[in-house]
């Protein structure tokens, strides 16, 4: 696609509910990023993943976080049990390969827990 | 403490003022300094990246990196309207691919 796309672009849910959020990356990229990025805060690195490959998950807050990319293109993070801190802009970025300075960020999932 | 300081500001300037952002760091292994730019209600976009110490130009942005300092700075010459966005300072290890980010300067340019 001509950009990293994300959705839903808004989410509320109920404290206890899981959550899935989507990314679909630019299609020749390689290595696609989650990070958590709170109001007035910069981006927080999640995870990354290498085609299908998962190489760091040491940014993920809690066993309650997981991430998946089963074909090495769609990626999918799902929060189970949602909690209210867990409300955050969600932001999906892709990059031709791991290592690439340039990354390209979707437009975010805004997700509220109430 | 965040490895990765930047003041929020807000920053307001005319048009056509010179404008300095700053970051500092306390993490010696970072070699990669980026700076992003995120307009209001969008993902952060590349504006320029160095590698180690130095400066480096484009168009009206220089990026400065002193590593013996653990100070990175951008400056904007002729500031205009549309720069008026929240700049982040980023920056990632030789062996990481994990982006630190800084929380972002929020800049204000006025006609």
């Amino acid at each position: 696609g001509a950009g990293v796309s994300q959705s839903p672009r808004y989410k509320v849910t109920k404290r206890g509910q899981d959550v899935t959020l989507r990314c679909d990356p630019i299609s020749s990229h390689a290595t696609l990023y989650w990070y958590q990025q709170a109001l007035g805060q910069g981006p927080e690195f999640l995870t990354y993943f290498n085609y299908e490959a998962q190489p760091d998950k040491s940014g993920l807050p809690s066993d309650r976080f997981s991430a998946e990319r089963p074909e090495g293109s769609i990626s999918t993070l799902t929060i189970q049990r949602t909690e209210q801190r867990d409300s955050a802009m969600y932001r999906c970025a892709s990059s031709l390969l791991a290592g690439d300075n340039e990354q390209f960020f979707g437009p975010g999932t805004r997700l509220t827990v109430l | 403490q965040k490895e990765v300081e930047q003041d929020p500001g807000p920053l307001s300037v005319p048009e056509g003022a010179i404008v300095s952002l700053n970051c500092t760091y306390s993490n010696s292994a970072f070699q990669y300094f980026m700076w992003y730019r995120q307009y209001s209600r969008k993902g952060p976009e590349l504006l320029m990246y160095t590698y180690s110490s130095g400066n480096k130009e484009d168009g009206r942005f220089t990026a400065q990196v002193d590593k013996s300092s653990k100070y990175i700075s951008l400056f904007i010459r002729d500031s205009q309207p549309s720069d008026s966005a929240t700049y982040l300072c980023a920056m990632r290890a030789n062996s990481g691919y994990a982006l630190n980010f800084g929380k972002g300067t929020s800049l204000l340019v006025t006609p």
